[in-house]
């Protein structure tokens, strides 16, 4: 089975500042796909990144960058110069590559507040 | 891009009536739709998978009989919560993925509906 785990349920930072969110998985699959998903208050989930597991070359888009860690099974997400407008929970998922479904396994969640 | 509908946004009901949510998919077509479930400060659950033409298939400890699934076409699939109980008051959330898209593909997801049950 698969698992999703992100141990910081709440962070607070200050505008402006850099703030990393942990994402650590869990499979037995080879391949599998990982994502950040966005939800501010307003209830949507936002798709913000993916990255494949046969790929961990780390990339960088706007304030968004993440990294991904095949070794360690994580992949943290980093917003550089964070906007009081980010504030919203993250959440990091996990799709494997076998089977016919598509769903994902969600972690729980981040809550990120950005302060002014 | 692809955009999911869902309707209505927050839904109000009394305890032993019916609610049904729809999902849509606005300008692509989706062969597989998934329904989560999320309570509040808490991360989605899924549900069940909806497939067009065949039945649902649930996850476990999830009442088929309670939460009815039809996917009846490329673009549309409902959810009904029957006789609705306080506790099913949650956030459901349907999603999709473009039909033929590989596992990379990101599901996108509707807005949401509040449901409330008195």
């Amino acid at each position: 089975a698969q698992k999703v785990t992100q141990a910081q349920t709440e962070i607070s930072v200050v505008e402006k500042e850099d703030v990393t969110l942990d994402c650590v998985y869990e499979t037995r699959d080879t391949t599998y796909y990982l994502f950040w998903y966005k939800q501010p208050p307003s209830g949507e989930l936002v798709f913000l990144i993916r990255r494949n597991s046969f790929d961990e070359q780390n990339e960088i888009s706007g304030r968004y960058s993440w990294n991904f860690q095949k070794s360690t099974s994580s992949f943290n997400f980093t917003i550089t110069a964070s906007q009081v407008v980010d504030s919203a929970v993250y959440f990091c998922a996990l799709r494997i590559s076998s089977g016919s479904a598509r769903q994902l396994t969600f972690g729980s969640g981040t809550q990120l507040t950005v302060l002014p | 891009g692809a955009v999911v509908s869902q309707h209505p946004s927050w839904v109000i009901c009394k305890s032993g009536t019916s609610v049904k949510i729809e999902c849509r998919s606005l300008d692509f077509q989706a062969t597989t739709m998934f329904w989560y479930r999320q309570f509040p400060k808490q991360s989605l659950m899924l549900m069940a998978t909806s497939n067009e033409g065949s039945k649902a298939t649930y996850e476990q400890g999830v009442e088929k009989d309670k939460f009815l699934i039809n996917h009846a076409s490329l673009t549309l699939s409902t959810l009904t919560v029957t006789s609705a109980h306080p506790e099913d008051s949650s956030f459901y959330i349907c999603s999709a993925s473009l039909s033929g898209q590989g596992n990379n593909s990101p599901l996108h997801f509707g807005n949401g509906t509040r449901l409330t049950v008195t």
